[in-house]
This record gives structure tokens, sequence and C-alpha cells, in this order.
């Protein structure tokens, strides 16, 4: 069972552009929702992470946004830089102490210069 | 947020051998976590692996096949036993503390 479904699977956008990667969720009991960035060979680095008692949440470039009633929250990158090239996953977890995490498929993002 | 340090980074492996796994973090936890990404793949939780107690298995994984050690609040040990090629994979492990999930870089596996 599929309980996080992320979207597209590639995105290509071009430098300075708005990249917008969207994830699904169907446990209600999940309340921590993170972003990870993973370049190759690397492992997966924490982005920024979001509770359900916010709708949205901005660091830098990167804002999380968060629809409670449907369940569904999703990354956004203005202005992206070819740097930002990298596999982005969403996940979720459930708990008041932070327990395992289930993740997205994964987005390849591209950014051209 | 902890940092954690994972040995080996890579290994070729003949098919049938087994492959312990270290991962040292430099600061106490209570849960750590494995995961498996296989090539060009999402992150398949394994275990959870708490110390003083037995490994928690997903389902799909057994304790037979990928054992696991705790034994203390800074270090685990994941083995992949009796390898196939199915088994080339990226194997990492992870910690949660204050600033959430933190990852190792991972162990690349390929079996031969």
């Amino acid at each position: 069972q599929q309980q996080v479904k992320q979207s597209p699977q590639s995105l290509i956008v071009q430098k300075g552009g708005i990249s917008i990667i969207n994830c699904a969720y169907e446990n209600t009991a999940f309340d921590y929702f993170p972003w990870y960035q993973q370049f190759p060979g690397k492992g997966p680095a924490l982005l920024i992470a979001i509770r359900p008692d916010v709708s949205e949440k901005k660091e830098g470039r990167f804002t999380i946004s968060f629809n409670k009633s449907a369940k569904q929250f999703s990354l956004h990158i203005m202005d992206s830089q070819p740097g930002d090239s990298a596999t982005y996953f969403c996940a979720a977890s459930k708990g008041t102490s932070y327990g395992k995490l289930t993740f997205g498929q994964g987005t390849i993002l591209t950014v051209h210069p | 947020s902890a940092v954690i340090s994972q040995k080996p980074s890579r290994d070729i492996c003949q098919r049938g051998t087994s492959l312990t796994i270290q991962c040292q973090v430099d600061s106490q936890v209570t849960m750590m976590f494995w995961y498996r990404q296989q090539p060009g793949q999402s992150l398949t939780l394994i275990a959870t692996a708490n110390q003083g107690s037995e490994a928690t298995y997903e389902s799909g994984f057994v304790i037979d096949k990928f054992p696991i050690s705790r034994p203390n609040l800074t270090f685990s040990t994941l083995t992949v036993s009796n390898m196939s090629p199915e088994d080339s994979s990226i194997y990492l492990c992870s910690v949660a503390g204050e600033g959430g999930y933190t990852f190792g870089s991972g162990t690349r596996l390929t079996v031969v």
C-alpha cells in the first residue's frame, strides 16, 4: 500500500523558474511532513518540514504548502538554480515522537541554465 | 542535527556471502532506522533498531536475512546475509533527533 504518492516523476525547469512537486497522503494520523533532497552518491538531506497546524512554511527559496482537508502538500522552489538539480522526496510520519518515515516515489528535478 | 558515519561506502560482494554495514552516530539517539534504496527508486524501511531491544522489521524483511545489532546508543550494524544479485542496492541508516531525521551517505552494494 503506497501511503504517500508523489508527482511528477521528473521535472525540467529553466533557471529562474518555479519548481513545484506535489504529494498526497492517505493516513490521517500522519503529523510530520518533511522534504528531502538527494544528490547522486549521497544520502537524503532534510530540506524543509511542516506539521499540520500550519498551512505554509517558507525557508529561503523553498516553501511547503499544506492542505490538511485535501491530504496534500507540495514543495515550491522559487528562482530554481542548476545547483537544485537533484532527486526530491516527500515523506510522512506519525506520532508525537519521531516514528518511521514513509517516503514518496521521488521526483528528479533538472534545472537548465 | 546528528552526524552519521556509515561504512563501507561501497562494496562488491560475491553471491552467497554476507556483508555487515556499520553506522556510527556522533550523539546518543534512541531510534535508528535502516533503509534500502534500489537503483532509481525511493527509500524503503527495513527495520527500526532501538537500543536494548530486538529490531522491528517491516513487512517483507526478516531477521535471518537482515540481522541488526544495536549494542549502544551511538552504533548499529546491518548485515545482509546470503546475498543474491537482487540485494544490490544502497543501504542507509538514519536517526531521529530534534532536527528531524538524518541519513548517512549510504552503502552502495553490488552483488555479483
